[in-house]
């Protein structure tokens, strides 16, 4: 079974400093999909970066990168240069084989709190 | 961008009433599209997978004969809470998968309410 761990609540960083939301994962698959979404108060789920189980490079968005560790089964996400916009919640989800539907599974949540 | 839609974006009902929430991909089609729970500064559950011509796929613990899924056309599914009770309060969430990239895109969600 696949599972999406992230163990952090709730976060607080400074403006302009960056931020590492953490993302572990569980699956026996061989190709996986790892993403990151946002959820602000509005409630809508705004995509954020995209790493492939094969792909070699950590992605990067914008200020948004992702730091891939296969080995350790690790997807954190971290944001450089933060702004009081990205106060919000942070998913990190996985999607299963597609033979078994692609399903998104979503971790717990990561409540990141942006101070001025 | 690809859009899907979702309405209501909010409704309140009265306990045992039943209400319908529809969820469109308005610029492309989508053979699959999933309905997702989520309480307050809970996490997205997945509910069901709705397969555009065929019957949902609902996960463990998730009453088919309570929410009732339909997905008659490639760019529409719905999703009925049937009886609904105070319990059945929640965001509901759809995503629809796009038929030819497999992108999935998330709705703006349905806040229900049920007095």
């Amino acid at each position: 079974a696949q599972k999406i761990t992230q163990t952090q609540p709730g976060m607080f960083v400074q403006e302009k400093e960056a931020v590492t939301l953490d993302c572990t994962y569980d699956t026996s698959d061989q190709s996986y999909g790892l993403f990151w979404y946002k959820q602000p108060s509005s409630g809508e789920m705004i995509f954020l970066i995209y790493q492939g189980s094969y792909d070699e490079q950590n992605a990067t968005e914008g200020r948004y990168s992702l730091n891939f560790q296969k080995a350790r089964k690790s997807a954190n996400l971290v944001i450089s240069a933060s702004q009081l916009g990205d106060s919000a919640m942070y998913f990190c989800a996985m999607r299963g084989p597609w033979g078994q539907g692609g399903k998104l599974i979503f971790g717990q949540g990561t409540e990141l709190s942006v101070k001025p | 961008g690809a859009v899907v839609s979702q309405h209501p974006s909010w409704v309140i009902c009265k306990s045992g009433t039943s209400v319908k929430i529809e969820c469109r991909s308005l610029d492309f089609q989508a053979t699959t599209m999933f309905w997702y729970r989520q309480f307050p500064k809970q996490s997205l559950m997945l509910m069901a997978t709705s397969n555009e011509g065929s019957k949902a796929t609902y996960e463990q613990g998730v009453e088919k004969d309570k929410f009732l899924i339909n997905h008659a056309s490639l760019t529409l599914s719905t999703l009925t809470v049937t009886s609904a009770h105070p319990e059945d309060s929640s965001f509901y969430i759809c995503s629809a998968r796009d038929s030819l990239s497999y992108e999935q895109y998330f709705g703006p969600g349905t806040r229900l309410t049920v007095t």
